[in-house]
């Protein structure tokens, strides 16, 4: 079954450095999403992006954010500056072309910053 | 406030039982839920979702119930297992949003053998 996958599963950085989060989307999907989840908080959206470029962002998803499709297959979000409040799961997803189409999550990347 | 939210942040149940979690949402004008379960260090997995021009829909296992008229969602899991332990997630799309989804606080379900 197809799935979405993301890398690293644990990153730790320090504070102030830059760092990118990866993500391969399943393969016929269209729409992505990158979401994060502060320990012991909801799910909350940060993105998303169709056909090259940024569909809808939050608030959270200030100019020290940015996504790319660099190839076919990778979506990534860097993080320029991190800072300590950044710290967090991230989630990708993706979906087909419909909205109402299920989204599917990767298994997260672990992000601490010290 | 959030748009979504769950009634009980936390449900015990024997395996065996039938679980029910509750969710309930502010905007009337979304029309796509999904549930989505979440195991210690993973991801949200889907479990089953439903649209706003239905009021259940059945999976192996799990129903959803949507009554729009008091902006309710409830997934009910039949005979619960060990294996369904883990944090239970509601979601919500508006039309128009490219997809985004709002999610719930979240319910933690505890199965005990």
């Amino acid at each position: 079954e197809p799935e979405v996958t993301q890398t690293p599963s644990h990153q730790v950085t320090q504070m102030g450095q830059e760092v990118i989060l990866r993500c391969v989307p399943i393969s016929n999907h269209l729409y992505f999403y990158w979401y994060r989840q502060i320990l012991g908080q909801k799910v909350e959206f940060l993105v998303s992006f169709y056909n090259n470029e940024i569909s809808e962002k939050s608030e959270i998803f200030d100019d020290q954010f940015s996504v790319e499709r660099p190839d076919g297959s990778n979506f990534t979000l860097k993080i320029r500056s991190t800072k300590l409040e950044d710290s967090a799961m991230y989630f990708c997803a993706s979906r087909g072309l419909s909205y109402q189409e299920t989204q599917y999550f990767g298994p997260g990347t672990r992000l601490l910053v010290l | 406030g959030e748009s979504v939210g769950l009634h009980l942040p936390t449900l015990s149940v024997q395996e065996g039982d039938n679980s029910i979690i509750n969710c309930a949402y502010s905007n009337s004008a979304s029309d796509y839920f999904i549930w989505y379960k979440q195991e210690s260090g993973k991801g949200p997995q889907f479990i089953i979702d439903i649209r706003s021009n239905m009021d259940k829909r059945q999976g192996q296992r799990v129903t959803v119930l949507l009554n729009k008229t008091v902006k309710h969602l409830s997934l009910q899991i039949a005979a619960t297992q060990p294996g369904d332990s883990a944090v239970y997630f509601c979601a919500e799309n508006v039309p128009g949003s490219y997809g985004k989804l709002t999610f719930g606080q979240g319910t933690i379900l505890t199965v005990h053998p």
